[in-house]
C-alpha cells in the first residue's frame, strides 16, 4: 500500500513550458486534491475532484488545469509556466463518508522551479 | 466563511519544555479541526483532529489538542518537547461545504527545538 504518490519530485522549467504533475493513490478514495504551498501561505487549493470525472476550482485555479480520468489518478497541468507558479505542490486524497470528518492523506510534494 | 489563524510562525522551546502552538478558528457551523505536521522535505501527516465527539483530543507523539468553542480556539501542545518534534505545523478547519470535505489551513508555525 503506496498511499499516495507523486511523479515526478522536483522539476525546473523555463517561462512558458508546460508540464503535467501526476498523483495516484492506491486507497480507493473518492476526493482527491491538489495544493501548492509557499512560505507563509500554509496550503493554498488549487483544484479538487469529489469523483472520477469531476472536477473543480479551488482557491488559487487560474493558470492551472486538472483531470481525473480514472479514480487513482489526479493530474495537474500548467499549459504557460510562470515564476509565480515556483512553489511546492501537494497532492491529497480522503474518503467521502462522514460528512468532512475525514483524514486527508498527502503525498510527498513536488517542487517545481520556473525560472 | 471558515478561516484559521495561527499565532506565531516560529516557536522555539528548549528540550523537555513544553510546547504549545495556538490555533485560533472562525466557523459559520460546528467546525471540524484538524492539526498536521509537517518534516524536512516530506508531506503533511495528521497529528490529531476533533470531530465533536470530545473535546481534549489525544494524537500521536504525545501531542494534544482541546477544542473551546467560547474561545474559538484549538491549541497543541505537548508536555514535553523532543528534538524529533522539530518541524512545521498547520491548524485546518473542514470549509463549510459538507461535500467536498476541502480543508483551510492556517499559515503554519515552525517548531524549533534546542538542546
Amino acid at each position: 500500500n503506496a498511499g499516495v504518490t507523486q511523479t515526478p519530485k522536483f522539476r525546473v522549467l523555463k517561462t512558458g513550458q508546460s508540464m503535467t504533475l501526476l498523483c495516484a493513490q492506491d486507497m480507493n478514495h473518492e476526493y482527491m486534491y491538489w495544493y501548492r504551498q509557499d512560505p507563509g501561505m500554509g496550503l493554498r487549493l488549487i483544484h479538487y475532484s469529489v469523483g472520477e470525472g469531476t472536477t473543480a476550482k479551488g482557491e488559487v485555479p487560474d493558470g492551472y488545469n486538472v483531470s481525473r480520468l480514472k479514480k487513482q489518478n489526479f493530474l495537474l497541468g500548467l499549459e504557460s509556466a510562470a515564476p509565480s507558479q515556483t512553489s511546492v505542490y501537494f497532492c491529497a486524497s480522503s474518503y467521502s463518508r462522514g460528512r468532512g470528518q475525514e483524514t486527508q492523506y498527502f503525498g510527498p510534494g513536488t517542487r517545481l522551479l520556473v525560472l | 466563511a471558515q478561516s484559521v489563524t495561527q499565532l506565531g510562525s516560529h516557536v522555539s522551546v528548549s528540550e523537555g519544555a513544553l510546547v504549545l502552538l495556538r490555533c485560533n478558528y472562525s466557523s459559520s457551523v460546528p467546525p471540524y479541526l484538524f492539526w498536521y505536521v509537517q518534516y524536512p522535505n516530506q508531506g503533511l501527516q495528521l497529528l490529531l483532529k476533533y470531530t465533536s465527539a470530545a473535546t481534549l483530543v489525544k494524537g500521536i507523539n504525545g501531542f494534544e489538542a482541546e477544542f473551546k468553542k467560547s474561545e474559538t480556539s484549538f491549541h497543541l501542545t505537548k508536555p514535553s518537547a523532543h528534538m524529533s518534534d522539530a518541524a512545521e505545523y498547520f491548524c485546518a478547519v473542514r470549509h463549510g461545504s459538507s461535500n467536498t470535505g476541502k480543508l483551510i489551513f492556517g499559515q503554519g508555525t515552525t517548531l524549533q527545538v534546542k538542546p
